[in-house]
């Protein structure tokens, strides 16, 4: 069975800094890595995806995160946070067959002006 | 491309009642999709899987005679929650998998559901 981990409830960063956003995943063969932002009562929209190629996916809003195989991580990050960035992140996988996706427990991340 | 819908965005309903929630692809036919359900703070946690013209694939734990699915056609799926209490209150999101773009997952604005 797939699980996705997001150790961290909560982030806090000053603005203009460098952000990170953990997930670690486990699945039984080759991932689809997503992130997805949510604002207050919203739905989720789609910032990146992992699904072969370079380790390293840009996505929007200035957002990347790296695939690291050995370490089972995708981790999202931005050179520099904006306080409009703060919002509920999600991490999800699904593995290369017709399942849905399995999303982590969400880190909300909080930037400070 | 690969817009969901869900209508409506929020409902108010009293205890007992049943409440129906459409989920639709605007631009692409969907044979498979997904209903998940937010409590708040936490992660999505997906309920069913809805095929079209086929039963709904429930998740462990989820009550199929409440929450009814339906995917009548390619474009539609309709959750419907049967004598809604106050427990089931919470952020209902519909995805449907677009097969034109390696059926990956597109996702609805969500419903906010709350039963008095």
């Amino acid at each position: 069975a797939q699980s996705v981990a997001q150790p961290e409830d909560q982030v806090n960063v000053a603005e203009g800094n460098p952000l990170t956003v953990k997930c670690t995943y486990s699945v039984s063969g080759n991932p689809y890595l997503f992130w997805y932002v949510q604002y207050p009562n919203r739905g989720l929209q789609f910032l990146l995806k992992y699904i072969t190629g370079d380790n390293l996916v840009k996505g929007s809003y200035g957002f990347e995160a790296e695939f690291n195989k050995s370490q089972t991580s995708f981790h999202l990050k931005k050179p520099s946070a904006l306080v409009s960035d703060s919002a509920l992140y999600f991490c999800a996988v699904r593995d290369v067959g017709n399942t849905p996706l399995v999303f982590g427990k969400g880190t909300r991340l909080s930037v400070i002006a | 491309g690969a817009v969901v819908s869900q209508h409506p965005s929020w409902v108010i309903c009293k205890s007992g009642t049943s409440v129906k929630i459409e989920c639709r692809s605007l631009d692409f036919q969907a044979t498979t999709m997904f209903w998940y359900r937010q409590f708040p703070k936490q992660s999505l946690m997906l309920m069913a899987t809805s095929n079209e013209g086929s039963k709904a694939t429930y998740e462990q734990g989820v009550e199929k005679d409440k929450f009814l699915i339906n995917h009548a056609s390619l474009t539609l799926s309709t959750l419907t929650v049967t004598s809604a209490h106050p427990e089931d209150s919470s952020f209902y999101i519909c995805s449907a998998r677009d097969p034109r773009r390696g059926n990956e997952q597109f996702f609805g604005p969500g419903t906010r559901l709350t039963v008095l």
